[in-house]
């Protein structure tokens, strides 16, 4: 089966600039995390759906970020402005029960 | 607020040398998975238990899930170079949906 597609791959910014992230899920995968990881550090849960509905998006800075999941299949994360501290690998994986399934990931540098 | 430790954070041995990772929290989880991360790609699962005191073994690694299901452990006998990477366990809580909490992770790194 085909893995969880990212892309960008690598994304370099200035600070206050926005930037979109993409992800498409292997097929017929119902669960859809976006997770950030800054260098050195575990995944953080950043959001979390089932289908195209959000169930937990508790640790997701709303006031800069957003996400959506259209038709419960592809995703997109934004962030709108950037900071500093966004610079990470912001990763995505899906899964129909457990385990997850992730993509490689997109590397932000926010300059 | 759940939360997994890891220990140790960092870990530098020589080929041949046998090593222990922990996995430790104040919470109780329905199954505890540990993940391999290499440098530029995403975590890949290792094994998933989730019965209290369970052992998995796979060729050299052994997972053991606590008995009161609130830590495991992963020993690597017999290191190698393709098992540097970072170990990642992460904790299943079987809410209204299923969560899954990372913990920060072991970065190993076995020297030839």
């Amino acid at each position: 089966e085909a893995g969880v597609a990212q892309s960008p791959r690598y994304k370099i910014i200035e600070k206050r600039q926005s930037v979109a992230f993409w992800c498409n899920p292997i097929s017929g995968h119902a669960t859809l995390y976006w997770y950030q990881q800054i260098l050195g550090q575990g995944p953080k849960l950043l959001i979390q759906f089932q289908n195209n509905g959000v169930v937990d998006d508790s640790q997701l800075p709303k006031d800069r970020f957003s996400a959506e999941r259209l038709k419960g299949v592809d995703s997109t994360l934004k962030i709108q402005p950037a900071k500093l501290e966004d610079s990470a690998v912001y990763l995505c994986a899906s899964s129909s029960a457990r385990p997850l399934h992730f993509g490689n990931g997109t590397r932000l540098t926010v300059t | 607020t759940q939360l997994l430790e890891q220990s140790p954070q960092f870990l530098s041995i020589q080929e041949g040398e046998n090593l222990t990772v922990y996995c430790n929290s104040s919470s109780v989880f329905s199954s505890l998975q540990w993940y391999r991360q290499e440098p530029g790609e995403g975590p890949v699962l290792l094994v998933t238990v989730v019965t209290g005191g369970e052992v998995k073994k796979l060729k050299r690694l052994t997972f053991q899930f606590g008995d009161a299901r609130k830590d495991s452990s992963l020993h690597i006998t017999a290191a190698q170079p393709g098992d540097t990477g970072l170990y990642l366990c992460a904790g299943g809580m079987k809410t209204s949906y299923d969560k899954v909490i990372f913990g920060p992770g072991t970065s190993l790194s076995v020297i030839p």
